[in-house]
């Protein structure tokens, strides 16, 4: 497709299990950004991909959170024993060069519920 | 630290009056600024967008004004309509930096 490709669209699981969450950015975008989105709050910025630079990870908001980005492309956010607190919607976005001045294109989220 | 902030969480407007959504900034490096919308169950779609070097840009319905002296930008929706309703946050960045976003105003336009 052409838009940024999110999964699992939904995912519930048990407190203290990992979760990972998937992105496939659009094609060709070498910036990457990963936001969530609790209940009745704005977007909160976890970390930001930029080509080949180290990731900015300043709004990671615990050790449990980690992200990498293969190849350039794909990204994965793995959040380890995972807590209720983040229970939220996971969002990323790709644009197409850092650098300039480009929107980014989202994807629908991962919703993520911790029981 | 809230670097971009929409104050008014909620707006309902009449069908065919103008809905005029607000966004204040405290960070004078920021260059770039953008309105998306957003309606539940998907992410939010790029709406508009202004350079710090303009005071106005419009595309159809869609106005965005900015004025740097305030920090403070805008966004007019004229006529407004139910298709409007939606979710809409401002954003802003520091050119190659990452973008900050606001906490949303849910706008609902009455038929």
């Amino acid at each position: 497709g052409a838009g940024v490709s999110q999964s699992p669209s939904n995912k519930v699981t048990e407190k203290g299990k990992d979760v990972e969450l998937r992105c496939d950015p659009i094609s060709g975008h070498t910036a990457l950004y990963w936001y969530r989105q609790s209940l009745g709050q704005g977007l909160e910025f976890l970390i930001y991909f930029q080509g080949n630079s180290a990731p900015d990870k300043s709004g990671l908001p615990s050790d449990r959170f980690s992200a990498e980005r293969t190849g350039g492309s794909v990204s994965t956010l793995t959040i380890q024993r995972t807590q209720q607190e983040d229970s939220a919607v996971y969002l990323c976005a790709s644009s197409l060069k850092p650098g300039t001045n480009q929107p980014q294109h989202f994807g629908d989220g991962t919703r993520l519920s911790i029981l | 630290d809230q670097q971009v902030k929409q104050n008014s969480p909620s707006l309902s407007v009449q069908e065919g009056r103008i809905s005029i959504l607000n966004c204040d900034y405290t960070n004078s490096m920021f260059d770039y600024f953008l309105w998306y919308k957003k309606y539940p169950a998907e992410g939010p779609t790029f709406l508009i967008s202004i350079s710090s070097i303009k005071d106005k840009n419009e595309d159809g319905r869609f106005t965005v004004f900015l004025n740097k002296s305030a920090k403070h930008l805008s966004l007019h929706i004229v006529p407004s309509q139910p298709g409007d309703s939606a979710v809409y946050f401002c954003a802003a960045m520091h050119t190659g930096n990452q973008f900050y976003f606001g906490t949303g105003t849910s706008l609902t336009v009455i038929p």
